[in-house]
């Protein structure tokens, strides 16, 4: 079975400073990882997402995300954050042999100015 | 291109009535996913359609759920004798491929309410 964990129900961060939502998974076998974020009564939208190579991946709106596999980490990160970054982020996985995402419980950012 | 499209985008129904969700995935895509997403269970998945395959159902939660997929484009999900547990936003997703690798594009969902 899969799980993702993400610790905190919220974060809070000023405009300007860098922001991290954190997640940590659990699979058998390769993971595959993904972020999206959610806007007030709006669906799921695709950040980022690492399959294999590169540690680092660059995704939209200036996010990235760092896969870690010795801490089973994939943490949400960006430099400077905004105030329209504010809304809920959702943390996902999947395994080799699963059709579906396994989400976490969610994040919500909030940034103020 | 357009995204994935669902219809109603809000459903308030009396406890006991039959209800029927619709979503249109990207034109293209052959994998098309249901979830749900309710204050105390989270996002949670409820059946997958793969091409002409069969669906994998593991994720409805009893056998008042059910989904097809017509033509291999659009899908109905029907909830029959809604209770009130059956709150709540159910999403679709469709991706182009069934790849672990591809990318589910979510609608904007249906906002169920059961009274």
């Amino acid at each position: 079975a899969q799980s993702v964990a993400q610790p905190e129900d919220q974060v809070n961060v000023a405009e300007g400073n860098p922001l991290t939502v954190k997640c940590t998974y659990s699979v058998s076998g390769n993971p595959y990882l993904f972020w999206y974020v959610q806007y007030p009564n709006r669906g799921l939208q695709f950040l980022l997402k690492y399959i294999t190579g590169d540690n680092l991946v660059k995704g939209s709106y200036g996010f990235e995300a760092e896969f870690n596999k010795s801490q089973t980490s994939f943490h949400l990160k960006k430099p400077s954050a905004l105030v329209s970054d504010s809304a809920l982020y959702f943390c996902a996985v999947r395994d080799d042999q699963g059709n579906m995402l396994t989400f976490g419980g969610g994040t919500r950012l909030m940034v103020k100015p | 291109g357009a995204g994935v499209s669902q219809s109603p985008s809000n459903k308030v129904t009396e406890k006991g009535k039959d209800v029927e969700l619709r979503c249109d995935p990207i034109s293209g895509h052959t994998a098309l996913y249901w979830y749900r997403q309710s204050l105390g269970q989270g996002l949670e998945f409820l059946i997958y359609f793969q091409g002409n395959s069969a669906p994998d159902k593991s994720g409805l939660p009893s056998d008042r759920f059910s989904a097809e997929r017509t033509g291999g484009s659009v899908s109905t999900l029907t909830i029959q004798r809604t209770q009130q547990e059956d709150s709540a936003v159910y999403l679709c997703a469709s991706s182009l491929a069934a790849g672990v690798y591809e990318t589910q594009y979510f609608g904007p969902g249906t906002r169920l309410l059961v009274l």
